[in-house]
């Protein structure tokens, strides 16, 4: 069964650091890009980062560039996402997405809930 | 680039069809046949319906449909069930700058 498991969440402070991980099973990790997408508390989806399969093509969102960075293990089949100089705007649930061909998220995690504190 | 435009509900009546619009504008859904429709349950994660405009993953049901017209993208569900009333968000692919738009989502009542 195809699965995406994140963790890493919780309170934070404004100005404060985590890192959100997304561990996947099921299906080859290596061959994959993948996305992390947010949602804030009631309001709609956010994208925020892409990796390719190999880490060699990145990109992020304005709204968090300069502030968070994507990575990837995939020996470990781990998806990164290092959250830095947290505003209380990056409150929000955050999801990793895996991305079969451009356009399509088809997998997504259960997601996990960050907290900024001000 | 702002996110894309979507009406905040629609209804509709088991058996009935009902279209979401999204739109958008010449740099993202005008421009890339790249639109892909999510549906989200509260508390779930979101499940794609829709990709590439109107391609329908294995799995997801033919009252699904996708088009797009100029800047304007449509999600069609015929035959409204019970377990279709959820939260629809569109997506656009909107060039290497921006990358990917989402749509303020849609909540779908079935009444």
């Amino acid at each position: 069964e195809v699965q995406l498991v994140e963790s890493g969440g919780g309170l934070a402070q404004a100005g404060g650091s985590l890192r959100l991980s997304c561990a996947a099973s099921g299906f080859t990790f290596s061959s994959y890009s993948m996305n992390w997408v947010r949602q804030a508390p009631g309001k709609g989806l956010e994208w925020v980062s892409y990796i390719s399969s190999s880490s060699s093509t990145i990109y992020y969102a304005d709204s968090v560039k300069g502030r968070f960075t994507i990575s990837r293990d995939n020996a470990k089949n781990l998806l990164y996402l290092q959250v830095s100089s947290l505003r209380a705007d990056d409150t929000a649930v955050y999801y990793c997405a895996r991305e079969p061909r451009l356009g399509l998220f088809d997998c997504w995690g259960q997601g996990t809930l960050v907290t900024v504190s001000s | 680039q702002s996110a894309l435009t979507q009406p905040a509900s629609v209804s509709g009546s088991p058996g009935q069809s009902i279209t979401i619009s999204c739109t958008g504008t010449s740099s993202d859904v005008g421009s890339y046949s790249l639109v892909s429709w999510y549906q989200q349950h509260p508390g779930k994660a979101p499940k794609v319906m829709i990709y590439e405009g109107s391609k329908r993953p294995s799995g997801v049901s033919d009252r699904f449909s996708g088009s797009k017209s100029g800047n304007t993208a449509s999600l069609t569900i015929s035959g409204l069930q019970a377990e279709d009333e959820a939260d629809y968000y569109c997506c656009s692919y909107a060039g290497t700058s921006t990358n990917w738009l989402f749509g303020g989502g849609t909540k779908l009542t079935v009444l």
